[in-house]
């Protein structure tokens, strides 16, 4: 079945350093891709998402490139804040249907 | 507009006894869904419906039955809790344009303890 693989945490950095979150994935077809994050004591919001190969998702100064030969969706972000600090996950849908299927979840703690 | 609500924010069951997660959204979504979030698992599908009167089962279905009566509701029930019902669950939803669905709206959650 589709499965979804990202780097487990914590990942602790300086602000304004650079982030890169790996995720990889195993799918039978040519899912759509999403990361969305979750603040503290909050509920999922959709960070951004890519739906054929090449897509690019950005929002918020994060970027997600849909890589089909490495079956990678790595997320990116050029300076992080403190206001980054939050869990974030990867997932992916089969296009036939509306089912998520969820990475573990990494959390980026961001430092002053 | 509210979007997706969850009640209670918290529980704490003892085991055997029975409960029902409300979930409500007033965005005339058709599609509805239950996820359990653990520690280094993400979050798994529980039931889902894709309208009033329909729905089925996700991955981790054992142990909640689920009902959709109306649009805006999609309750889930524990009939007899066990400890390893103790997780987060979320709520979430989506509408569907041109034979797509769009993003999945969640829930605040809620926590729930199985003594």
């Amino acid at each position: 079945g589709d499965s979804v693989t990202q780097m487990e945490g914590p990942v602790t950095l300086s602000e304004e350093a650079f982030l890169t979150i790996n995720c990889t994935y195993t799918a039978t077809g040519y899912p759509s891709l999403f990361w969305y994050v979750q603040y503290p004591g909050e509920g999922l919001q959709l960070l951004l998402k890519a739906t054929k190969a090449d897509d690019k998702g950005s929002n918020k100064g994060f970027e997600a490139t849909y890589r089909k030969e490495t079956t990678s969706f790595h997320l990116e972000k050029g300076s992080v804040q403190v206001s980054d600090s939050a869990v974030y996950f990867c997932a992916l849908r089969e296009n036939a249907g509306n089912m998520l299927t969820f990475g573990g979840g990494t959390r980026l703690m961001v430092k002053p | 507009n509210a979007g997706v609500t969850q009640t209670p924010k918290f529980q704490v069951l003892k085991t055997g006894q029975s409960m029902t997660l409300q979930c409500a959204q007033d965005m005339n979504h058709e599609y509805m869904s239950w996820y359990r979030q653990d520690p280094g698992m993400g979050l798994r599908l529980i039931h889902y419906s894709v309208g009033a009167g329909i729905t089925d089962q996700g991955e981790v279905p054992n142990g909640y039955n689920v009902s959709r009566s109306t649009t805006e509701d999609f309750p889930l029930r524990l009939l007899s809790a066990a400890p390893s019902q103790t997780s987060v669950y979320f709520c979430a939803s989506s509408y569907s344009a041109r034979g797509y669905y769009n993003e999945q709206f969640f829930g605040p959650g809620t926590r729930l303890t199985v003594l």
